[in-house]
């Protein structure tokens, strides 16, 4: 069975400051990962994913096959950041199924 | 290009009764996807239709049903309605050729039972 779990429901900082999502995943294969966030108002869409290793609006996430982590980072963070955030799991064998975790609301105050 | 257009955005059904939402994924999006969101439960997978197949199954009931059509639009119903399928559904597309694996979500559909 896949599982993707945030311990985090909730995430403050100041504007500036480094925040860090944590995600750590359950997956007997080999997984492909992604972030997805949702503004304010706005559907939920893609972030970053795992293959792509490149950083998108400051963020970067690295898969720890080791740790079966995949933690979203930035080292200032923007009023504008702030979102849910979704770390999400794909399995070969699932096919397009994401498998999403609860969620990070992310609040950067000024 | 338009996003994914889920109808209706909101609806309040009772108990018993039955639901269909609609979803129409992005031109030349032939994956289309539906999730529900809870509170308690979070975003949860329903199924996947692709090219009028269903190719995807996640763990609910029966009462859960969809399908596609060869225009890719695709419904989803929920039959003899409970209070715990209050939910807002989500529909998703993806864009096959090539596949980035990223999922074009709609604005969700958000279902009341009362």
């Amino acid at each position: 069975a896949q599982r993707v779990t945030q311990p985090e429901k909730l995430l403050s900082v100041f504007k500036g400051a480094p925040v860090e999502l944590k995600c750590n995943y359950s997956y007997s294969g080999s997984p492909e990962l992604f972030w997805y966030v949702q503004y304010s108002r706005q559907r939920l869409q893609l972030l970053l994913r795992h293959i792509s290793r490149e950083s998108i609006k400051g963020f970067t996430a690295d898969l720890n096959k080791g740790e079966t982590s995949f933690h979203l980072k930035k080292p200032f963070a923007q009023e504008e950041d702030s979102a849910m955030y979704y770390c999400a799991l794909s399995g070969a064998a699932a096919g397009n199924k994401l498998t999403f975790g609860g969620g990070t609301r992310v609040l950067v105050k000024p | 290009k338009a996003g994914v257009t889920q109808t209706p955005r909101y609806l309040i059904k009772t108990r018993g009764q039955q639901v269909t939402l609609s979803c129409s994924p992005i031109s030349g999006h032939r994956s289309v996807s539906w999730y529900q969101q809870t509170p308690g439960q979070g975003l949860q997978f329903l199924f996947e239709y692709f090219s009028e197949t269903q190719r995807n199954k996640g763990n609910f009931p029966g009462r859960f049903s969809g399908r596609q059509f060869s225009n890719s639009r695709s419904e989803m119903n929920v039959s003899t309605l409970e209070l715990g399928d209050s939910a807002l559904y989500l529909c998703a597309s993806l864009r096959d050729i090539p596949n980035t694996g990223e999922l074009f979500f709609g604005e969700g559909s958000r279902l009341t039972v009362l």
